[in-house]
């Protein structure tokens, strides 16, 4: 099992829609998280780190689970320019090296 | 404000030569990261570092090399290049605490084929 997995890509809706990202981790010693965003052939961007308490940045909202161990990301009002692929990004307990570990991946198209 | 530098973006190598993909960032950041990704995948981590002088595995280590002498330098070797090793590269760096900040940035990417 990986250790951060997520919603099997793609998805493709139109403009306006709402559309919801999910993805889990394996390792509870997780101590932080992030949403990436990644346009194609680009580095990744950090999107939006996520909270316990659940945070919003316009129109993007990050939630977390520490219990179920999920994280998600809502985007609403979807735009063409939010097409990219999107990453769900653990980072590991400090005592673990603090590392970095990234899903897979999730790609969305928004079409006209 | 340069960041995360990496070089070279592209390059071609046959199977069996060695290159070295060289990562410098000017933020004094403790920890460094080498990582890959393959076609439809997320990132791998080779390598990375958590200061001058240290260095430890990723989860795909096999076939590279690091080293780090000074806090701004990563470099990651390939001593015998094969095919399997065909992929783009991001070098990376953070700060070591949570105090001073999760964010990690992301070098432009290293575009490698092995042929």
């Amino acid at each position: 099992r990986k250790e951060v997995e997520q919603d099997p890509g793609p998805f493709n809706v139109p403009e306006g829609a709402t559309v919801a990202f999910n993805c889990t981790y394996s390792n509870s010693a997780s101590q932080s998280f992030f949403w990436y965003r990644q346009d194609c052939r680009k580095e990744p961007k950090l999107l939006m780190s996520v909270y316990s308490s659940g945070n919003e940045d316009g129109r993007f909202t990050a939630q977390l689970n520490r219990a179920s161990q999920y994280i998600s990301l809502l985007i609403r009002d979807s735009k063409l320019s939010d097409s990219a692929t999107y990453l769900c990004v653990v980072r590991r307990d400090y005592n673990q090296g603090g590392k970095l570990i990234f899903g897979q991946g999730t790609e969305l198209s928004v079409k006209p | 404000n340069a960041g995360v530098t990496q070089t070279p973006k592209f390059r071609i190598l046959k199977i069996g030569q060695s290159m070295t993909l060289q990562c410098t960032q000017d933020m004094n950041h403790n920890y460094m990261y080498w990582y890959r990704q393959d076609p439809g995948m997320g990132l791998k981590l080779i390598y990375y570092s958590v200061g001058a002088g240290i260095t430890d595995k990723g989860e795909v280590p096999n076939g590279y090399n690091v080293s780090r002498s000074t806090t701004e330098d990563f470099p990651l070797r390939l001593e015998l290049a094969a095919p399997s090793q065909t992929s783009v590269y991001f070098c990376a760096s953070s700060y070591s605490t949570l105090e001073a900040g999760n964010t990690i940035y992301f070098g432009e990417g290293s575009w490698l084929t092995v042929v």
